[in-house]
């Protein structure tokens, strides 16, 4: 049981690239979330899924974009990089996002991203 | 939405105590506290769901104050593993979206 698993651990990327940080869970759970990390600004929301097929926006959602075609993986897409989304990334899940409050978020080792 | 947390650092010694706060402002349904250490993800410490409930986990327990729209995090006799980034994370309007306040760095000195 490997939990989440984020890929890749890190990454360089140049202004105007476009990568994919992906994301697995192996726990069956129906809610998964994208957070990114800024020091002093804590974890931020930027997009999340309830289930396969469905995803919403989150507080700073500009400028990434995400899928979720099977319930194990949510990959976060970077439309063309800017310097200001140099940070950690950090992908959760939960056994359900209904009632997220009731729900545990189990999160990945995160993903450092550093674009020039 | 999100929760604001207080203070922003605290520095302690071994043994001493420490008090993190967490409030909304709104409605709270549930709050969550995280723990990340130093290069590390966060990890799940305790969730409140009830007005007034209070749990605890070691010498760390926590209080929730649904009418005041609070939360405090309580650590007893610190130890040195207490050290790091403390998180409060509640719902936002729409129960789907879940919020972390900006974090409450601690450093546990011997």
């Amino acid at each position: 049981n490997a939990g989440v698993t984020q890929t890749p651990k890190f990454q360089v990327l140049k202004t105007g690239q476009s990568m994919t940080l992906q994301c697995a869970q192996d726990m069956n759970h129906e809610y998964m979330s994208w957070y990114r990390q800024d020091p002093g600004m804590g974890l931020r929301l930027i997009h999340y899924s309830v289930g396969a097929g469905i995803t919403d926006q989150g507080e700073v959602p500009n400028g990434y974009n995400v899928s979720r075609s099977t319930t194990e993986d949510f990959p976060l897409r970077l439309l063309s990089a800017a310097p200001s989304q140099t940070s950690v990334y950090f992908c959760a899940s939960s056994y359900s996002g209904q009632g997220s409050g009731a729900n545990v978020l189990t999160f990945g080792a995160g993903s450092r991203l550093t674009v020039l | 939405q999100q929760p604001v947390q207080s203070p922003q650092a605290v520095i302690l010694r071994e043994g001493e105590d420490a008090v993190i706060n967490c409030s909304s402002s709104k409605a709270l349904y549930s709050v969550h506290w995280y723990r990340q250490k130093h290069g590390e993800a966060p990890v799940f410490l305790m969730i409140l769901l009830k007005g007034g409930e209070q749990k605890g986990h070691d010498k760390i327990s926590a209080s929730f104050n649904e009418k005041k729209q609070q939360s405090s995090l309580y650590l007893t006799a610190s130890q040195l593993s207490y050290s790091g980034t403390y998180f409060c994370g509640t719902e936002g309007d729409n129960f789907n979206k879940f919020y972390f306040g900006s974090g409450t760095k601690l450093n546990v000195k011997p």
